[in-house]
């Protein structure tokens, strides 16, 4: 039962421009959200998180949308560069425990 | 602030062998979890400790898989007898606490059964 779902194995953007990730989610009971960069041969490093009690968060170029609403959150990145080249994972959780990851979207930008 | 560790990077076995796993997570986390990673995949939890009991061991197969941590510190998962599906990154993690939020991944151990 997959409850947070990625539904672009890949995505490919141009130097400069903007990279919009996205996540939907099953579970109404979500309430706290994370994205997770990943580089081959390495661990997920921890990117952004956002929880159900806000819409919008921001940190440098990198900005999280949630709509409850709709479950789904994206993740956007401005301007994208190539060193953000990685596979990002979106991570649902209930009061932080247990977190569910979705299949990842891999990420190339070109320079 | 050093990471989390996780041993060894690479394992291969044949099916039906055993191995092993471990991990110590970043000093004075609680939580420790568990994932399992299969290529084209997102992680899986497999186990998830607070300090040294467990939290969340739902989607642990038992008949194979066992995980411990001793003294609430570092912890091992044990695979036993291994199948070729069992082939995947082991990757361990650790948080402050269970509603922290934040996960600190180790670089992750792969498996691969022949």
């Amino acid at each position: 039962d997959q409850q947070v779902k990625q539904n672009s194995p890949s995505l490919s953007v141009q130097e400069g421009r903007i990279s919009i990730l996205n996540c939907d989610y099953t579970n109404s009971m979500f309430d706290y959200f994370l994205w997770y960069k990943k580089y081959p041969a390495e661990g997920p490093t921890f990117l952004i998180s956002i929880s159900s009690i806000k819409d919008k968060n921001e940190d440098g170029r990198f900005t999280v949308f949630l709509n409850k609403s709709a479950k789904h959150l994206s993740l956007h990145i401005v301007p994208s560069q190539p060193g953000d080249s990685a596979v990002y994972f979106c991570a649902a959780s209930v009061y932080g425990n247990q977190f569910y990851f979705g299949t990842g979207t891999s990420l190339t930008v070109i320079p | 602030e050093a990471g989390v560790a996780q041993s060894p990077r690479y394992k291969i076995i044949e099916k039906r062998q055993s191995v092993a796993f471990w991990c110590n997570p970043i000093s004075g986390h609680a939580t420790l979890y568990w994932y399992q990673q299969i290529l084209g995949q997102g992680p899986k939890l497999l186990i998830q400790f607070q300090n040294n009991g467990v939290v969340d061991d739902s989607q642990l197969p038992k008949d194979r898989f066992s995980a411990e941590r001793l003294k609430g510190v570092d912890s091992t998962l044990k695979i036993q007898p291994a199948k070729l599906e069992d082939s995947a990154v082991y990757l361990c993690a650790s948080s402050i606490g269970t509603d922290s939020g934040e996960l600190f991944f180790g670089e992750g151990s792969r498996l691969t059964v022949l």
